[in-house]
């Protein structure tokens, strides 16, 4: 099973600063995709595929990696961004998701 | 517009069963895989089951392998959970989600509101 790892477990930005979030796999993936959670919500799907934004997704979201690492970053924090974002990976069974980056605004 | 609408749920007894249902509109369910995905209360997300578009394969995670079975009607456009030897570690929202691919590499792009499943004496 490939474990993913995020980091931070916990942050906090303010607004207008760029926020970068990592998530380590075990062995390497091919694609990484990210889920945007907010307290009380089923998760959204965020960024599929490494690097494509989900529909209605603001620009200021990107994805980007390769082989055991991948980042989602923000370029500009907004406080609709506070959320939990996990990232998930299928490129061997069984489908498996980091345990998430709590992202909270200062 | 895409809509996943889990219903059953509730509080049940350790050893039990319990079945619970995902009725899904705004696209053709019978062309698409369709997950179950739970939630431990304020702990991450976690796959459970998987079936695919016409319901001739499934797939399990080990700790539910044997336990759980998903099954889907596509006449009724209806994915299922049947849950059976339920135990505490079971205790979670359970999400129903589609499985899209836009390459070989799946992942859930839509998400059901959850279903939430207390498994406690």
């Amino acid at each position: 099973e490939i474990v993913l790892t995020q980091s931070p477990t916990t942050m906090a930005a303010s607004p207008g600063e760029k926020v970068t979030l990592t998530c380590r796999a075990s062995s390497s993936v091919s694609y990484m995709h990210w889920y945007q959670q907010k307290s009380g919500a089923s998760p959204k799907l965020w960024i599929y595929d490494t690097s494509n934004r989900a529909s209605g997704v603001p620009n200021r979201f990107s994805g980007s990696g390769s082989g055991t690492s991948y980042s989602l970053t923000i370029s500009s924090m907004e406080t609709e961004d506070a959320a939990t974002y996990y990232c998930q990976q299928w490129s061997s069974n069984p489908f498996t998701f980091g345990s998430g980056t709590k992202l909270e605004i200062k | 517009e895409v809509q996943l609408v889990e219903s059953g749920g509730g509080l049940v007894q350790p050893g039990r069963s319990l079945k619970f249902s995902c009725a899904a509109s705004g696209f053709t369910f019978s062309d698409y895989a369709m997950a179950w995905v739970r939630q431990a209360p304020k702990k991450g997300l976690e796959w459970v089951a998987t079936i695919i578009y016409d319901g001739s394969s499934t797939y399990y995670r080990d700790s539910v392998k044997g336990r759980f079975t998903i099954s889907r009607d596509n006449a009724k456009s209806t994915l299922y959970l049947q849950m059976d030897s339920l135990r505490s570690e079971d205790t979670a929202t359970y999400y129903c989600a589609r499985l899209m691919y836009t390459t070989d590499y799946p992942y859930f792009d839509y998400w059901g509101q959850g279903v939430m499943v207390t498994v406690s004496s």
